[in-house]
């Protein structure tokens, strides 16, 4: 089945050391978004991908970049996290920018604790 | 005032009871909404999809928008144990470049056998 996978599922790393979560999808859309979601928060767009056109919210920290080396690929890099940083961590896929008649499709996500 | 006011919860209902979840906003802008629905430990996934006014159902789901309150509801009748998750709504103005869905916070709902 086409479909959006996050790997990993659970994520523990070290105060201040360096993470890479990655996305991956079949279903060839054109746009990939990085959410953050806290607990009991609404999600939190970080940065999306328009093909390879990349775009930042004006409020996500320095400290989160993103590649998307391909269609298919994306990575979410998180360079020194910080306790604050622990979150869920959703990929989104949607076929253009509008999400239009089939809205976004979520991966199962990535939970990120940091010690 | 945030753009999109979702009673967080939590609500509880037996089984085979009518839910209703709602969601306000503010921007005028918004002219697509959408359901989430999002199981514990899920992401989330689509559920109901409107663009502008009007309603849309969907089995057990309807879906209901009204621009002129900026006011959206999701309805669930004869609601099931399988249905006990959290739905989130989400908004997008018409047009907008690439992204932003516009979340609420979620409302969980627990259905009682």
């Amino acid at each position: 089945d086409a479909m959006v996978i996050q790997n990993p599922r659970y994520q523990v790393t070290q105060f201040g050391k360096p993470v890479t979560l990655s996305c991956s999808q079949t279903l060839n859309h054109n746009v990939m978004y990085w959410y953050q979601q806290k607990s009991s928060q609404a999600p939190k767009l970080l940065f999306h991908y328009y093909d390879k056109d990349f775009n930042n919210e004006a409020d996500t920290p320095d400290n989160f970049q993103s590649r998307r080396p391909n269609t298919s690929f994306c990575f979410l890099d998180i360079r020194s996290p910080g306790l604050g940083d622990a979150a869920m961590y959703l990929c989104a896929t949607s076929r253009d920018g509008t999400g239009q008649g089939y809205g976004y499709t979520f991966g199962s996500g990535t939970r990120l604790t940091v010690v | 005032q945030k753009e999109v006011e979702q009673d967080p919860g939590p609500l509880s209902v037996p089984e085979g009871a009518i839910v209703s979840l709602n969601c306000t906003y503010s921007n005028s802008a918004f002219q697509y909404f959408m359901w989430y629905r999002q199981y514990s430990r899920k992401g989330p996934e689509l559920l109901m999809y409107t663009y502008s006014s009007g309603n849309k159902e969907d089995g057990r789901f309807t879906a209901q928008v009204d621009k002129s309150s900026k006011y959206i509801s999701l309805f669930i009748r004869d609601s099931q144990p399988s249905d006990s998750a959290t739905y989130l709504c989400a908004m997008k103005e018409h047009g907008g470049s690439q992204g932003n869905l516009i979340f609420g916070k979620g409302t969980k709902l627990s259905v009682k056998p």
